[in-house]
């Protein structure tokens, strides 16, 4: 079974600051992938990043990067040069080489501050 | 074109009524799912289906029965609505029906049902 940890409830940051999300994971499957979705206030789950568990790079997309500890079971998410509208929810979530479903973590929610 | 599409987006109904959430994905996509987010925004697996197949059936009451006509379609129909049942319900599909760790799930716009 997977079990996903995000253990900031709530965070503030300064826009055009870079902010990070934690993410901690525990599995016993060799072969994962690790997600990131963002949900607004208009409540639609949007995909951000992936990060496969064999991937020899970090993750990037735009502004997000993820950046991924395999030994310490870690996938935080960076988000650079925030912006008003990255205020929202962030969903980390994983999968298993097994598996069919993600398993997500509680969730951070990230308000930027003009 | 919208991905994963849902509806209705929102429905609000009596205790003790049955009701439908229809989902249909025009990605191309063989896995649908149905998750369910609660008043505390956690996400959870509720069923999931693979080429019209049930795969994944997790514990939840028998008063929720999804159905999958076509790998496009994945309906979820309530019997005998409850209080506690009001929650946000996501559609969501991925690619493959083989389980692999990198297939992205999408997401719909969601339901949000209200039980009163």
């Amino acid at each position: 079974a997977q079990k996903i940890t995000q253990t900031q409830p709530g965070m503030f940051v300064q826009e055009k600051e870079a902010v990070t999300l934690d993410c901690t994971y525990d599995t016993s499957d060799p072969s994962y992938g690790l997600f990131w979705y963002k949900q607004p206030s208009s409540g639609e789950m949007i995909f951000l990043i992936y990060q496969g568990s064999y991937d020899q790079q970090n993750a990037t997309e735009g502004r997000y990067s993820l950046n991924f500890q395999k030994a310490r079971k870690s996938a935080n998410l960076v988000i650079s040069a925030s912006q008003l509208g990255d205020s929202a929810m962030y969903f980390c979530a994983m999968r298993g080489s097994n598996d069919y479903k993600l398993s997500f973590g509680a969730g951070t929610t990230v308000t930027v501050r003009a | 074109d919208t991905a994963v599409s849902q509806t209705p987006k929102y429905l609000v109904t009596q205790m003790g009524n049955d009701k439908s959430i229809k989902c249909e994905q025009n990605l191309g996509h063989d896995t649908m799912y149905w998750y369910k987010q609660d008043s505390k925004k956690f996400l959870k697996i509720m069923f999931s289906y693979n080429n019209k197949e049930l795969i994944i059936n997790e514990t939840v009451p028998n008063r929720f029965s999804p159905k999958s006509p076509d790998k496009a379609h994945l309906n979820l129909h309530i019997n005998s609505l409850e209080l506690g049942d009001s929650a946000v319900y996501f559609c969501a599909s991925s690619q493959r029906g083989q389980a692999f760790s990198g297939n992205t799930i999408y997401f719909g716009e969601g339901s949000w049902l209200t039980v009163v």
